[in-house]
């Protein structure tokens, strides 16, 4: 597609409830990012891919937040026995090359509301 | 998480006047960036910053990286209403290139 692509555009979970976020990102991108924006502030790095590898998860604030991208394409980002505390925007973004901000593109995110 | 220090938190405007901004850091990095962020969409790249001294234009935007690698610069001449947004800053460090660590942001608006 044209850019990455989001899905849902809005999300209200209640506490304890099992999510799922998807994103699309540019056709061929190579790599592509999570981060997390909460309510003003900047956005904040969950984890990164290459490919279908997750190369980096450093930013996954806990074991209920998992990331996959088995075929090097699409990715979900699947929150586990969500908490109030989860709820923020959550951005992906793709890049064509390897490991790099180079050519970075965001998608406009999903917000995620716990209630 | 890390976020990088920017002031003013927001600012108002008048139409036509300049704008400058600044994000500073405790750790030192070797790009800095300028995103623009509008409502209910991800932050879109300004200017990208590769050498300590730089000084970027991209049209009415000037960006500049600090010698001390520890802080960033962004100007806006003669505002204009589409302006209005949040403008981040965003670093990334040596050996971590997949990972931006972003500014707190500037909320900036522009009155008539």
């Amino acid at each position: 597609g044209a850019g990455v692509s989001q899905s849902p555009r809005y999300k209200v979970a209640k506490r304890g409830q099992d999510v799922a976020l998807r994103c699309d990102p540019i056709s061929g991108h190579v790599s592509l990012f999570w981060y997390q924006q909460a309510l003003g502030q900047g956005p904040e790095f969950l984890t990164y891919f290459q490919n279908e590898a997750q190369l980096d998860k450093s930013g996954l604030p806990s074991d209920r937040f998992f990331a996959e991208r088995p075929e090097g394409s699409v990715s979900t980002l699947k929150i586990q026995r969500t908490q109030q505390e989860d709820s923020a925007v959550y951005l992906c973004a793709s890049s064509p090359r390897e490991g790099t901000h180079y050519g970075y593109t965001f998608g406009s995110g999903t917000r995620l509301t716990v209630v | 998480g890390q976020q990088l220090n920017q002031s003013p938190q927001s600012m108002f405007i008048q139409e036509g006047e300049d704008v400058s901004m600044n994000c500073t850091s405790s750790s030192i990095f070797n790009t800095w960036l300028w995103y623009k962020q509008d409502p209910g969409e991800g932050p879109v790249l300004l200017i990208a910053l590769y050498k300590a001294g730089e000084l970027t234009s991209n049209g009415r935007l000037t960006a500049q990286f600090g010698i001390t690698r520890k802080d960033s610069f962004l100007n806006i001449s003669a505002s204009i209403p589409s302006d209005v947004g949040i403008y981040f800053c965003a670093g990334v460090h040596t050996g971590t290139a997949s990972k931006l660590t972003f500014g707190t942001g500037t909320r900036l608006q522009v009155t008539l």
